[in-house]
C-alpha cells in the first residue's frame, strides 16, 4: 500500500533562513507525490507535485522539492523562510493500487517562522 | 484550477441531529472527495462522489452515517449523521478537475467546515 511519512511534528526555523520540510514515501510503481498547505481556518492549498523528468521541482510561494529515488524523498524546501510562510504542510501520494487514484496524506508538520 | 465554495464554513451541533455541508464547484468536474480532518490530525478520505452513482465510501465509513448526494458535476452534499461528539472534525471537499482525472492531477480543496458537536 502507498503512504508517506512526515517525520517532524513541527520545525523551527527563523525568518532569512532556509527551511527544510521532510517527506518520505513508500510506493508500488512509480511514485506521484504532492504537497500542500494549510493556513489557519482555512482548507488545503497546491504548493507543487512530482510526476516525473526533473527532480528538483518548483511551486508556489517560493517553495521547491527535490525528489530523491534512492531515499524514497520529497523533502520540501525554501531558500529563505518568512513568517508568512508558518503553517501546515502536509506531503501526499496518489494511491495508484485503487480506482479512485484518491490522495494519500502523511500527517502534517506545522512550520514556525520566528521573526 | 477549480473554486470551492463549502458551506457552511462552521457550526455548532447538538448530538443526536444532523448537518448537510454543501460543496459547490465555479466548474464542471468529474470526481469529488469529502475529506475528514480530526483535531491535530492529518486528512482521512470519507468518500469519493461520481455524479450518477452511488458514493464509495472508505474503510471505516458508512453510508447511513455519512451519506452523500452527487445530483449534477458542479454540486455534492455530505450529511454527517446522528451526531456524536466524536464527529467534531473539519470536514473538506475535494475535487478533480474533469477530463484530467489521472494520477498526476492536484486534487483541489474547498475551505473547509469546522463542525463542533457538544
Amino acid at each position: 500500500a502507498q503512504s508517506v511519512a512526515q517525520p517532524e511534528d513541527q520545525v523551527n526555523v527563523a525568518e532569512g533562513n532556509p527551511l527544510t520540510v521532510k517527506c518520505t514515501y513508500s510506493v508500488s510503481g512509480n511514485p506521484y507525490l504532492f504537497w500542500y498547505v494549510q493556513y489557519p481556518n482555512r482548507g488545503l492549498q497546491f504548493l507543487l507535485k512530482y510526476i516525473t523528468g526533473d527532480n528538483l521541482v518548483k511551486g508556489s510561494y517560493g517553495f521547491e522539492a527535490e525528489f530523491n529515488k534512492s531515499q524514497t524523498s520529497f523533502h520540501l524546501k525554501k531558500p529563505s523562510a518568512l513568517v508568512s510562510d508558518s503553517a501546515l504542510y502536509f506531503c501526499a501520494v496518489r494511491d495508484n493500487g485503487g480506482a479512485t487514484n484518491k490522495l494519500i496524506f502523511g500527517t502534517g508538520t506545522l512550520l514556525a517562522v520566528q521573526p | 484550477s477549480a473554486v470551492i465554495s463549502q458551506k457552511p464554513s462552521r457550526d455548532i451541533c447538538q448530538r443526536g441531529t444532523s448537518l448537510t455541508i454543501q460543496c459547490q464547484v465555479d466548474s464542471q468536474v468529474t470526481m469529488m472527495f469529502w475529506y475528514r480532518q480530526q483535531p491535530g490530525q492529518s486528512l482521512t478520505l470519507i468518500a469519493t462522489a461520481n455524479q450518477g452513482s452511488e458514493a464509495t465510501y472508505e474503510s471505516g465509513f458508512v453510508i447511513d452515517k455519512f451519506p452523500i448526494s452527487r445530483p449534477n458535476l458542479t454540486f455534492s452534499t455530505l450529511t454527517v449523521s446522528n451526531m456524536s461528539p466524536e464527529d467534531s472534525s473539519i470536514y473538506l471537499c475535494s475535487v478533480v478537475s474533469r477530463g484530467q482525472m489521472s494520477m498526476n492531477t492536484e486534487a483541489f480543496f474547498g475551505q473547509g467546515t469546522r463542525l463542533t458537536v457538544v
